[in-house]
């Protein structure tokens, strides 16, 4: 069974640009959550989307957005880009919401210049 | 507002010896903590989770306890290979939100 797939590893952008991350989770799972892995905050929870809805958003600027798609793909993206949103951007998937263990990708590395 | 602290940053250990990382929660909601490894460029892997309703799991040479009324989990890992060097998350989550909290993680060195 695929594993969770993220596109892509890594990623340069400018200040000021935007920036979309994709994550296909494992088949059959429909819960997807986003995190920002920092070496100052470790990881942070972004978003979570079940059936095409998110369910729960962290405490992060209305600059991150997510969606999911109802092949449960999710995308994740980030408007007017900040040196500061430089970070490992991790995505899991798990069968459902709840107290269940969460699948991770290998994450896309935004390096914001 | 840090709801799970790991607060040793980093951890060094003798190959067989046994490594002990430690978690503290502060929401009494959460129900159910997970410990998570995590290597270099790849993505954290679930180690072994507990529920509220127990006080210890055991899974190998890993085992998880957990002190409710200190609202505080241990991982033990005996005995420790090279191999578990990497950073290992605590995570927690519970009723009324289903998301995941992670602390920041302790850097365990497993020295040969």
């Amino acid at each position: 069974k695929a594993g969770v797939t993220q596109t892509p590893r890594y990623l340069i952008k400018t200040r000021g640009q935007q920036v979309t991350l994709s994550c296909s989770p494992i088949s059959g799972h429909r819960s997807v959550s986003w995190y920002q892995q920092t070496p100052g905050q470790g990881l942070q929870f972004l978003f979570e989307y079940f059936s095409e809805t998110q369910r729960n958003k962290g405490n992060f600027p209305g600059r991150f957005s997510g969606r999911q798609f109802s092949n449960s793909r999710s995308e994740m993206n980030v408007s007017t880009l900040e040196l500061g949103d430089s970070a490992l951007y991790l995505c899991a998937s798990s069968l459902q919401p709840g107290n269940t263990e969460a699948f991770f990708g290998q994450g896309t590395r935004l390096t914001v210049v | 507002d840090q709801q799970v602290k790991q607060n040793s940053p980093s951890l060094s250990v003798q190959e067989g010896r046994i490594s002990i990382l430690n978690c503290d929660y502060t929401n009494s909601m959460f129900d159910y903590f997970l410990w998570y490894k995590k290597y270099p460029a790849e993505g954290p892997t679930f180690l072994i989770s507990i529920s509220s309703i127990k006080d210890k799991n055991e899974d190998g040479r890993f085992t998880v306890f957990l002190n409710k009324s200190a609202k505080h989990l241990s991982l033990h890992i005996v005995p420790s290979q090279p191999g578990d060097s990497a950073v290992y998350f605590c995570a927690a989550s519970g009723r009324g939100s289903e998301k995941l909290v992670f602390g920041k993680g302790t850097k365990l060195t497993v020295n040969p």
